[in-house]
């Protein structure tokens, strides 16, 4: 158990939807990501948040959004959903801006989206 | 941009036996860190072994070993004695190191590793 937690574990929606992913990261943790894993794509980093500030973006599409919270938690939001959004998202928590103390992240069980 | 390219979709071993999965990379950073994830069927995502790139040293943690080759860009990951449950998917990350206002890790496509008896 990394002590990431991500729910839903599982979502089923059609295209055109809106959905919200939800993350808690370890105690202690300050930083969470975003990735998105698909077959086609392998792991795509999305963004990353620090304390409640946007610190890295990398590709997230417009259509989606994220934003971490006084407590921490931080949640992506997917809105007007494609097939191809079918994806597992992960999260993923580390210490600092940087990584853990020696770079290290610490990954969430993901988020099997499926868009019918 | 930093990549990592991972030449070997698929490999297969049998109980007890070593293998060992490639990994190079690009980047024009002196100070980074490399890692070697596991995602098992269970699709956790679990770290098996980094390395800083200031360290000459290759990391060791157990039947995993690292072959760090700074010059030549490469980070191939040993596993010795190979166990059923090493059955996973294997990926080579890269990591930026330092105050950057922001770093996250680079992921190669993965290496599906088969262990069987």
């Amino acid at each position: 158990d990394s002590g990431v937690t991500q729910t839903p574990k599982h979502l089923i929606t059609a295209t055109g939807q809106r959905v919200t992913l939800r993350c808690s990261p370890r105690s202690g943790d300050l930083s969470v990501y975003w990735y998105q894993q698909s077959l086609d794509q392998g792991l795509q980093f999305l963004i990353q948040y620090y304390n409640g500030e946007e610190r890295a973006k990398g590709n997230i599409l417009e259509r989606f959004s994220a934003q971490q919270f006084p407590d921490l938690h931080s949640e992506l939001n997917l809105s007007s959903l494609e097939l191809g959004d079918s994806a597992l998202y992960f999260c993923a928590s580390s210490t600092s801006r940087t990584g853990g103390s020696a770079g290290e992240l610490f990954f969430g069980e993901g988020s099997r989206l499926t868009v019918l | 941009a930093q990549t990592v390219t991972q030449s070997q979709p698929e490999m297969s071993v049998q109980e007890a036996e070593t293998v060992t999965l490639s990994c190079t990379y690009d980047t024009s950073e002196s100070n980074y860190y490399l890692f070697w994830y596991k995602q098992p069927p269970s699709r956790q995502m679990i770290l098996v072994i980094r390395q800083e790139a200031y360290k000459q040293q290759n990391a060791t943690e157990n039947r995993f070993s690292v072959n760090f080759q700074k010059a030549a860009k490469s980070f191939s990951l040993k596993i010795s004695d190979s166990q059923l449950g090493d059955t996973a998917m294997y990926f080579c990350a890269f990591m930026k190191h330092g105050r950057q206002a922001g770093t996250a890790l680079i992921f190669g496509k993965g290496t599906t590793l088969s262990v069987s008896s």
